[in-house]
Protein backbone atom coordinates (compact mmCIF):
# COMPACT_ATOMS: atom_id res chain seq x y z
CA UNK A 1 0.00 0.00 0.00
CA UNK A 2 1.35 3.27 -1.01
CA UNK A 3 2.44 6.13 1.84
CA UNK A 4 0.49 9.15 1.48
CA UNK A 5 1.58 12.54 0.61
CA UNK A 6 0.13 15.86 1.45
CA UNK A 7 0.04 18.70 -0.12
CA UNK A 8 -0.24 17.12 -3.70
CA UNK A 9 1.12 20.82 -4.63
CA UNK A 10 2.35 23.74 -3.41
CA UNK A 11 3.31 27.15 -5.01
CA UNK A 12 6.34 28.98 -3.44
CA UNK A 13 7.66 32.71 -3.65
CA UNK A 14 11.50 32.49 -3.56
CA UNK A 15 12.60 32.01 -0.11
CA UNK A 16 9.39 30.83 1.94
CA UNK A 17 9.32 27.61 3.57
CA UNK A 18 7.65 24.53 2.91
CA UNK A 19 6.62 21.31 4.77
CA UNK A 20 5.68 17.94 3.09
CA UNK A 21 4.35 15.28 4.53
CA UNK A 22 4.49 11.51 4.02
CA UNK A 23 2.39 8.97 6.48
CA UNK A 24 2.26 5.58 6.14
CA UNK A 25 -0.77 3.06 7.66
CA UNK A 26 1.88 0.24 8.62
CA UNK A 27 5.20 -0.08 10.58
CA UNK A 28 8.36 1.66 9.08
CA UNK A 29 11.78 0.53 8.93
CA UNK A 30 13.13 3.12 6.91
CA UNK A 31 11.81 6.42 4.77
CA UNK A 32 13.49 7.50 1.57
CA UNK A 33 12.67 11.05 -0.12
CA UNK A 34 13.56 11.94 -3.53
CA UNK A 35 13.04 14.82 -5.81
CA UNK A 36 12.14 14.34 -9.62
CA UNK A 37 12.17 17.30 -12.28
CA UNK A 38 10.29 16.82 -15.62
CA UNK A 39 11.71 14.61 -17.73
CA UNK A 40 14.26 13.48 -15.28
CA UNK A 41 15.01 10.55 -13.23
CA UNK A 42 14.82 10.85 -10.30
CA UNK A 43 17.56 12.57 -7.53
CA UNK A 44 18.43 11.27 -4.31
CA UNK A 45 17.72 13.77 -0.82
CA UNK A 46 18.34 11.99 2.56
CA UNK A 47 16.92 8.54 3.83
CA UNK A 48 15.78 8.47 7.49
CA UNK A 49 16.22 5.42 9.27
CA UNK A 50 14.22 3.37 12.56
CA UNK A 51 16.19 4.64 15.42
CA UNK A 52 16.82 7.91 14.63
CA UNK A 53 19.85 7.62 12.04
CA UNK A 54 19.95 10.29 9.02
CA UNK A 55 21.51 10.28 6.09
CA UNK A 56 21.87 12.60 2.90
CA UNK A 57 21.57 16.01 1.82
CA UNK A 58 22.98 18.82 3.85
CA UNK A 59 20.91 21.82 2.97
CA UNK A 60 17.43 19.93 3.24
CA UNK A 61 15.93 18.38 7.17
CA UNK A 62 13.50 15.57 7.89
CA UNK A 63 12.05 14.17 10.81
CA UNK A 64 10.92 10.45 11.22
CA UNK A 65 8.19 9.54 13.73
CA UNK A 66 8.37 6.22 14.20
CA UNK A 67 5.54 5.33 16.59
CA UNK A 68 3.24 7.96 14.14
CA UNK A 69 4.89 6.24 11.03
CA UNK A 70 5.30 9.41 9.58
CA UNK A 71 7.79 11.23 7.82
CA UNK A 72 8.31 15.37 6.84
CA UNK A 73 10.29 17.02 4.62
CA UNK A 74 11.21 20.32 6.08
CA UNK A 75 12.19 22.49 3.00
CA UNK A 76 13.52 26.00 3.89
CA UNK A 77 14.48 29.50 2.04
CA UNK A 78 13.63 28.00 -0.71
CA UNK A 79 15.53 28.01 -4.16
CA UNK A 80 14.55 28.02 -7.86
CA UNK A 81 16.04 24.92 -7.81
CA UNK A 82 13.86 22.88 -5.19
CA UNK A 83 10.75 23.69 -8.08
CA UNK A 84 10.03 19.91 -8.84
CA UNK A 85 7.92 16.78 -7.81
CA UNK A 86 8.73 15.18 -4.23
CA UNK A 87 8.56 11.36 -3.59
CA UNK A 88 8.75 9.96 -0.25
CA UNK A 89 9.69 6.01 -0.35
CA UNK A 90 8.57 3.51 2.68
CA UNK A 91 10.79 0.34 3.60
CA UNK A 92 8.80 -2.07 5.83
CA UNK A 93 10.68 -3.53 8.41
CA UNK A 94 12.96 -6.37 8.73
CA UNK A 95 14.15 -3.56 5.76
CA UNK A 96 17.61 -2.52 4.65
CA UNK A 97 17.31 -4.18 1.04
CA UNK A 98 15.93 -0.52 0.00
CA UNK A 99 12.50 -2.14 -1.06
CA UNK A 100 10.51 0.91 -1.54
CA UNK A 101 6.91 2.16 -2.20
CA UNK A 102 7.04 5.32 -3.13
CA UNK A 103 4.02 7.85 -2.56
CA UNK A 104 2.25 9.74 -5.26
CA UNK A 105 4.28 12.75 -4.94
CA UNK A 106 4.25 16.48 -4.33
CA UNK A 107 4.70 19.30 -6.66
CA UNK A 108 6.30 21.61 -5.66
CA UNK A 109 6.69 25.43 -7.56
CA UNK A 110 9.12 28.47 -6.47
CA UNK A 111 8.63 31.46 -8.35
CA UNK A 112 10.62 34.98 -8.20
CA UNK B 1 31.25 7.28 -14.75
CA UNK B 2 28.14 6.33 -16.56
CA UNK B 3 26.38 4.90 -13.50
CA UNK B 4 22.34 3.32 -14.51
CA UNK B 5 22.05 3.20 -18.34
CA UNK B 6 19.01 1.87 -19.45
CA UNK B 7 18.29 0.99 -23.52
CA UNK B 8 16.24 2.01 -25.31
CA UNK B 9 15.09 5.39 -24.19
CA UNK B 10 12.06 5.68 -26.63
CA UNK B 11 10.12 2.74 -27.67
CA UNK B 12 6.63 2.48 -29.92
CA UNK B 13 4.87 -1.41 -30.07
CA UNK B 14 1.69 -3.04 -31.27
CA UNK B 15 -0.08 -4.76 -28.82
CA UNK B 16 1.10 -8.02 -29.10
CA UNK B 17 4.22 -7.51 -29.89
CA UNK B 18 7.48 -8.36 -27.02
CA UNK B 19 10.61 -6.43 -26.23
CA UNK B 20 13.05 -6.30 -23.55
CA UNK B 21 14.60 -3.28 -21.71
CA UNK B 22 18.26 -3.38 -20.77
CA UNK B 23 19.80 -1.88 -17.80
CA UNK B 24 23.60 -1.93 -17.27
CA UNK B 25 25.17 -0.10 -13.73
CA UNK B 26 28.65 0.27 -13.21
CA UNK B 27 29.10 0.82 -9.10
CA UNK B 28 29.19 -2.57 -8.72
CA UNK B 29 25.49 -2.74 -6.81
CA UNK B 30 24.57 -5.85 -5.80
CA UNK B 31 20.62 -4.71 -5.71
CA UNK B 32 18.60 -3.76 -8.75
CA UNK B 33 15.08 -2.77 -9.11
CA UNK B 34 12.28 -1.59 -12.21
CA UNK B 35 10.25 0.69 -11.15
CA UNK B 36 7.35 2.18 -13.91
CA UNK B 37 5.77 5.88 -13.42
CA UNK B 38 2.20 6.66 -14.41
CA UNK B 39 0.63 9.77 -14.04
CA UNK B 40 -0.79 10.56 -10.69
CA UNK B 41 0.62 7.29 -9.66
CA UNK B 42 4.08 7.92 -8.36
CA UNK B 43 7.01 5.31 -9.31
CA UNK B 44 5.78 1.70 -8.58
CA UNK B 45 7.88 -1.16 -8.11
CA UNK B 46 7.81 -4.13 -10.97
CA UNK B 47 10.13 -6.31 -9.89
CA UNK B 48 13.80 -6.35 -7.95
CA UNK B 49 16.93 -8.17 -7.57
CA UNK B 50 18.47 -8.19 -4.17
CA UNK B 51 21.74 -9.97 -5.80
CA UNK B 52 22.56 -11.97 -9.04
CA UNK B 53 21.23 -14.68 -9.62
CA UNK B 54 17.89 -13.78 -7.48
CA UNK B 55 14.50 -12.38 -8.78
CA UNK B 56 11.49 -10.91 -6.91
CA UNK B 57 8.26 -9.97 -7.41
CA UNK B 58 7.03 -6.37 -6.60
CA UNK B 59 3.57 -3.92 -6.69
CA UNK B 60 3.10 -4.67 -10.06
CA UNK B 61 4.55 -7.87 -11.80
CA UNK B 62 1.88 -8.76 -14.48
CA UNK B 63 2.82 -8.91 -17.64
CA UNK B 64 6.51 -8.74 -17.18
CA UNK B 65 9.89 -11.03 -16.83
CA UNK B 66 13.07 -10.06 -15.88
CA UNK B 67 16.62 -11.78 -15.76
CA UNK B 68 19.61 -10.78 -13.65
CA UNK B 69 22.08 -11.69 -16.24
CA UNK B 70 24.94 -10.99 -13.57
CA UNK B 71 26.10 -8.49 -11.56
CA UNK B 72 25.65 -5.71 -14.07
CA UNK B 73 22.48 -6.32 -15.93
CA UNK B 74 19.41 -6.29 -15.53
CA UNK B 75 16.61 -6.94 -17.85
CA UNK B 76 12.77 -6.10 -17.91
CA UNK B 77 10.88 -8.50 -21.01
CA UNK B 78 7.25 -7.64 -21.99
CA UNK B 79 5.80 -11.13 -23.44
CA UNK B 80 3.02 -9.41 -25.08
CA UNK B 81 2.71 -6.05 -24.80
CA UNK B 82 -0.98 -4.50 -23.76
CA UNK B 83 -1.61 -0.37 -23.83
CA UNK B 84 -2.38 -0.26 -20.12
CA UNK B 85 1.66 -1.11 -20.19
CA UNK B 86 2.47 2.18 -21.48
CA UNK B 87 4.22 4.06 -19.05
CA UNK B 88 8.19 5.38 -18.56
CA UNK B 89 10.57 2.85 -16.87
CA UNK B 90 12.87 3.68 -14.25
CA UNK B 91 15.93 1.18 -13.84
CA UNK B 92 17.97 1.44 -10.98
CA UNK B 93 20.51 0.26 -8.40
CA UNK B 94 21.82 0.45 -4.88
CA UNK B 95 23.81 -0.87 -2.11
CA UNK B 96 21.51 -2.52 0.71
CA UNK B 97 21.40 -0.88 3.94
CA UNK B 98 22.92 -3.87 6.07
CA UNK B 99 25.77 -4.19 3.50
CA UNK B 100 27.31 -0.86 4.67
CA UNK B 101 26.87 -0.80 8.42
CA UNK B 102 29.36 1.42 9.59
CA UNK B 103 30.41 2.73 6.30
CA UNK B 104 29.29 6.60 6.64
CA UNK B 105 30.18 7.24 2.94
CA UNK B 106 27.06 5.38 1.22
CA UNK B 107 23.63 6.75 2.08
CA UNK B 108 21.66 3.09 0.68
CA UNK B 109 20.53 5.82 -2.24
CA UNK B 110 18.85 4.73 -5.20
CA UNK B 111 20.49 5.47 -8.23
CA UNK B 112 18.10 5.51 -11.23
CA UNK B 113 18.55 5.00 -15.08
CA UNK B 114 17.19 8.04 -17.30
CA UNK B 115 14.25 5.96 -18.41
CA UNK B 116 12.99 4.35 -20.90
CA UNK B 117 9.48 6.07 -22.67
CA UNK B 118 7.50 2.88 -23.88
CA UNK B 119 3.83 3.37 -26.03
CA UNK B 120 2.18 0.20 -26.83
CA UNK B 121 -0.80 1.17 -29.24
Amino acid sequence: QQPVQSPQAVILREGEDAVINCSSSKALYSVHWYRQKHGEAPVFLMILLKGGEQKGHEKISASFNEKKQQSSLYLTASQLSYSGTYFCGTEKPPGGGNKLTFGTGTQLKVEL
Amino acid sequence: NAGVTQTPKFQVLKTGQSMTLQCAQDMNHNSMYWYRQDPGMGLRLIYYSASEGTTDKGEVPNGYNVSRLNKREFSLRLESAAPSQTSVYFCASSEALYRLAGDNRNTGELFFGEGSRLTVL
